[in-house]
């Protein structure tokens, strides 16, 4: 089955910065890709979804790439805040499954 | 707004107990999921039915059951609940793509 790898559990950042979390996988190309934040004791909330024949998706601050190539997401917060910190979590179509998690912390 | 309601948010069973972890959504959503949630683990899919009375197994279906006998409902069962499931559980819905998730439900087995 698919392997799905968030390359860091933890990425520390500057306030103002961009933050920049990877998610890759093993086998097929999915149809498409998502991105979720999480907040401690919460569920996971949906940001953005990018489809397999669109190579970038933009919402604000936040930009996420597809390159089936490569079998990798790259998912950007621009101009980072403390209030993005959270964990954020890639998931594959189909089967929904998910990425580990990257927990991304911005200091003031 | 969309809904998912997960009838508890914290439990505190003892090992051999029988537990029933239940999810509720508005939406009218075709595809329901389960997954756990352990540090380091993320989210691992437990069971999963895109329709009424329908399950398949997930990655980690060891120890569980579910139940679907309406659409909007969709139940997780620990037939005897042992320490190593104590967990963050969530439940989410989808029609097709973005997945809505509830709030979770914390299960400490002692």
């Amino acid at each position: 089955s698919q392997k799905i790898e968030q390359n860091s559990e933890a990425l520390n950042i500057q306030e103002g910065k961009t933050a920049t979390l990877t998610c890759n996988y093993t086998n097929y190309s999915p149809a498409y890709l998502q991105w979720y934040r999480q907040d401690p004791g919460r569920g996971p909330v949906f940001l953005l979804l990018i489809r397999e024949n669109e190579k970038e998706k933009r919402k604000e601050r936040l930009k996420v790439t597809f390159d089936t190539t490569l079998k990798q997401s790259l998912f950007h917060i621009t101009a980072s805040q403390p209030a993005d910190s959270a964990t954020y979590l890639c998931a594959l179509s189909g089967d929904m499954r998910f990425g580990a998690g990257t927990r991304l912390t911005v200091k003031p | 707004d969309v809904k998912v309601t997960q009838s508890s948010r914290y439990l505190v069973k003892r090992t051999g107990e029988k537990v029933f972890l239940e999810c509720v959504q508005d939406m009218d959503h075709e595809n329901m999921f389960w997954y756990r949630q352990d540090p380091g683990l993320g989210l691992r899919l437990i069971y999963f039915s895109y329709d009424v009375k329908m399950k398949e197994k997930g990655d980690i279906p060891e120890g569980y059951s579910v139940s679907r006998e309406k659409k909007e409902r969709f139940s997780l069962i620990l037939e005897s609940a042992s320490t190593n499931q104590t967990s963050m559980y969530l439940c989410a819905s989808t029609w097709s793509g973005e997945l809505f998730f509830g709030e979770g439900s914390r299960l400490t087995v002692l």
